[in-house]
């Protein structure tokens, strides 16, 4: 089955790391992704990480993946007010994504 | 090399009119998924379409939505004689190839913000 969680809400202050959390239950999934939405708009594919790698980063974001757990997070360092959106963690088996109902990341000065 | 482009980006439609949502994928992508989003949830895939093919409507409700991907034009999502319950958003999506690998990634247009008053 597909069925992807992650937390609601999260508040982080400007400069500091957001970590945001998913887990998924399709142990087929070949790759997670993250994307970004904000008010009003589509999603920005954000990255992505293949089943058989633990990490990947790229620029101020971390991904790190535990497959035994089937738990997936994203890190965002250094986070700025452009940050605040809904972030979304997708996991993708074939050619179907199943998202997650999206995380509301807030940014406070 | 435009990004996937939806429209209208609103649309309003009174109970029973019908709504008709375009959906034209990134130049070369002959892959379009259609997905939707009720407030405060994720999307939920609807149906995967290549040209004036549907490959995949699994997600699709059985009544009054019908979708089309034609050799020429954008792709359609057609909702007949609309609910309330009906309103959401709804986002196309294209990729160049599909399935797992390089180049499978779905981009999204903006979506279409349907309201049924």
């Amino acid at each position: 089955g597909e069925d992807v969680e992650q937390s609601l809400f999260l508040s982080v202050r400007e400069g500091d790391s957001s970590v945001i959390n998913c887990t998924y239950t399709d142990s087929s999934s070949t790759y997670l992704y993250w994307y970004k939405q904000e008010p009003g708009a589509g999603l920005q594919l954000l990255t992505y990480i293949f089943s058989n790698m633990d990490m990947k980063q790229d620029q101020r974001l971390t991904v790190l993946l535990n497959k035994k757990d089937k738990h997936l997070s994203l890190r965002i360092a250094d986070t700025q007010t452009g940050d605040s959106a809904i972030y979304f963690c997708a996991e993708k088996s074939g050619y179907k994504l199943s998202f997650g109902a999206g995380t509301t990341v807030t940014v406070r000065a | 090399n435009a990004g996937v482009m939806q429209n209208p980006r609103h649309l309003v439609r009174r109970r029973g009119q019908e709504a008709r949502l375009r959906c034209s994928p990134m130049k070369g992508h002959s892959h379009v998924y259609w997905y939707r989003q009720l407030p405060e949830e994720g999307l939920k895939f609807m149906v995967y379409l290549q040209k004036e093919n549907i490959i995949d409507e699994s997600g699709m409700p059985k009544e009054r939505f019908s979708a089309e991907f034609p050799k020429e034009g954008p792709s359609i999502l057609r909702i007949q004689q609309v609910v309330r319950g009906d309103s959401a958003a709804y986002f196309c999506a294209s990729s160049l190839y599909q399935g797992a690998g390089l180049d499978t990634e779905a981009f999204f247009g903006q979506g279409t913000r349907l309201t049924v008053v």
